[in-house]
């Protein structure tokens, strides 16, 4: 398997454009997480699906951020408008089910918001 | 490639007693940062403390203290006065902001609290 995939790998956008995130789990992961990195804050929980249904996403931090899961082997993360404060690395990860603790994570998406 | 390293899947110790949780990793850049992150059965990731690479002092945050090795590359976590909330699954965490970000994640070790 290849592991969790996100893309793109880096982006870099203006204030107030719209920015998505996509990630690809690995395959019979029943959960999917995504987190955003800062150095002040470390990682943060964002949102995580359950058999692609949203389970928490009380680490959303505002209106601005929504997250999809179409189906098992998709999910993105999007943020409208984007501003320079969101600019961090967002990490998506997946676990196989509920009694696995290890997450595997994707390379990340670094964002920078200009 | 980096890796970390927890050696100890389980760990008990009795309430208000000092615990070390051991971590080591491995890699050849210089500039990078260390984590001890905790995770309750709720999942979230719950930072507990940071360590950059860069300073001496080890970080410390009220019950939580590392002993940081730069040259032997170990990061362990110290927890004094244990308490029952602390129960939960620690991980250790290397990451590399640069060009190739990265967050390398040990196994984690999985603290029990005997009251």
């Amino acid at each position: 398997d290849a592991g969790v995939i996100q893309s793109p790998r880096h982006e870099v956008t203006e204030m107030g454009q719209e920015v998505t995130l996509r990630c690809k789990p690995i395959s019979g992961h029943d959960y999917l997480f995504w987190y955003r990195q800062t150095m002040m804050r470390g990682l943060e929980l964002l949102i995580y699906f359950n058999n692609n249904v949203p389970i928490d996403d009380s680490g959303m931090p505002e209106d601005r951020f929504s997250a999809k899961m179409p189906n098992a082997s998709f999910s993105t993360l999007k943020i409208q408008p984007s501003e320079p404060r969101d600019s961090a690395v967002y990490f998506c990860a997946s676990s196989l089910d509920a009694r696995s603790y290890e997450q595997y994570f994707g390379p990340g998406t670094r964002l920078t918001v200009t | 490639a980096q890796t970390v390293t927890q050696s100890q899947p389980e760990m008990s110790v009795q309430e208000a007693e000092t615990v070390t949780l051991s971590c080591t990793y491995d890699t050849s850049e210089s500039d990078y940062y260390l984590f001890w992150y905790k995770q309750p059965p709720s999942r979230q990731m719950i930072l507990v403390i940071r360590q950059e690479a860069y300073k001496q002092q080890n970080a410390t945050e009220n019950r939580f203290s590392v002993n940081f090795q730069k040259a032997a590359k170990s990061f362990s976590l110290k927890i004094s006065d244990s308490q029952l909330g602390d129960a939960a699954m620690y991980f250790c965490a290397f990451f590399l902001m640069n060009r190739d970000d990265k967050i390398i994640f040990g196994k984690g070790t999985r603290l029990h609290i005997l009251p």
